[in-house]
C-alpha cells in the first residue's frame, strides 16, 4: 500500500488566495483526520470524518476553513481566504475503526504551507 | 481525554538505552497508554500501545506500573536515527480522536 497520500508536498501562497489541500487515505481506512502543525501550537485535531460524515469539526479555527470527504478516497481542506497565519504543515491521517483493534492512525507526509 | 506530562527534551548517546516518562494521573480505567514518533519534516508513526504492566514489539518497551499513572517508554540501544520528538497519549482504545501534546524531543548525539 501506498500509505496516506497528501498534496501538494509544499504551497506557497499570497494572502487572501484560496488554498485547497488534498488527501487520499489508506484503501480500506474508514476514518479520516485533519491536523495542523506548528511550533507554537503543536498538533491540531482540525477535523475527523468517519465513513465520509464529519464528525468532529470543533478544531476547526474559523469560518475560512472548510473540509469535506465525498468518498472514502478522498478528502479536500480548503482554506479561503488564507492569511499568514495559517502558515503550518498540514497532517492527514487514517484509521480503519473496528472493534477490538489497536486504534492506529497512519500520517500522511503533510502540506507545508506558507501564507505570505 | 486524560491530561499527560513528559519532559521537552532529552540528550543520549548512540548505543544507550533511553527511557522517557509519561504522567497521566487522571487515567480513566477505559484509557490506554499509546507513543508515536515523529521526524522532522515527516507525520507520526505509532511505536507501541499498552494498558498495564509491559508491552514490547521490534521497537521499543512499554512499562506501565500497577497504578497506571505513568509509563515509561523504553528504546534500547538507540541510534542517530531514533533522534525524533515522541508523544504519549492516552485515552480509551475506541476512542479515534487523538490529542497530541508537546512531546518529547530526544537527540541522539555520536
Amino acid at each position: 500500500d501506498a500509505g496516506v497520500i497528501q498534496s501538494p508536498r509544499h504551497e506557497v501562497t499570497e494572502m487572501g488566495q484560496e488554498v485547497t489541500l488534498r488527501c487520499k487515505p489508506i484503501s480500506g481506512h474508514n476514518s479520516l483526520f485533519w491536523y495542523r502543525q506548528t511550533m507554537m501550537r503543536g498538533l491540531e485535531l482540525l477535523i475527523y470524518f468517519n465513513n465520509n460524515v464529519p464528525i468532529d469539526d470543533s478544531g476547526m479555527p474559523e469560518d475560512r476553513f472548510s473540509a469535506k470527504m465525498p468518498n472514502a478516497s478522498f478528502s479536500t481542506l480548503k482554506i479561503q481566504p488564507s492569511e499568514p497565519r495559517d502558515s503550518a504543515v498540514y497532517f492527514c491521517a487514517s484509521v480503519r475503526e473496528t472493534t477490538g483493534v489497536r486504534y492506529e492512525q497512519y500520517f500522511g507526509p503533510g502540506t507545508r504551507l506558507t501564507v505570505t | 481525554l486524560a491530561k499527560t506530562t513528559q519532559p521537552i527534551s532529552m540528550d543520549s548517546y548512540e548505543g544507550q538505552e533511553v527511557n522517557i516518562t509519561c504522567s497521566h494521573n487522571n487515567i480513566a480505567t477505559n484509557d490506554y497508554i499509546t507513543w508515536y514518533q515523529q521526524f522532522p519534516s515527516q507525520g507520526p508513526r505509532f511505536i507501541i500501545q499498552g494498558y498495564k504492566t509491559k508491552v514490547t514489539n521490534e521497537v521499543a518497551s512499554l512499562f506501565i506500573p500497577a497504578d497506571r499513572k505513568s509509563s515509561t517508554l523504553s528504546l534500547p540501544r538507540v541510534s542517530l536515527s531514533d533522534t525524533a520528538v515522541y508523544y504519549c497519549l492516552v485515552g480509551e482504545r475506541g476512542y479515534s480522536t487523538l490529542t497530541f501534546g508537546k512531546g518529547t524531543m530526544l537527540l541522539v548525539s555520536p
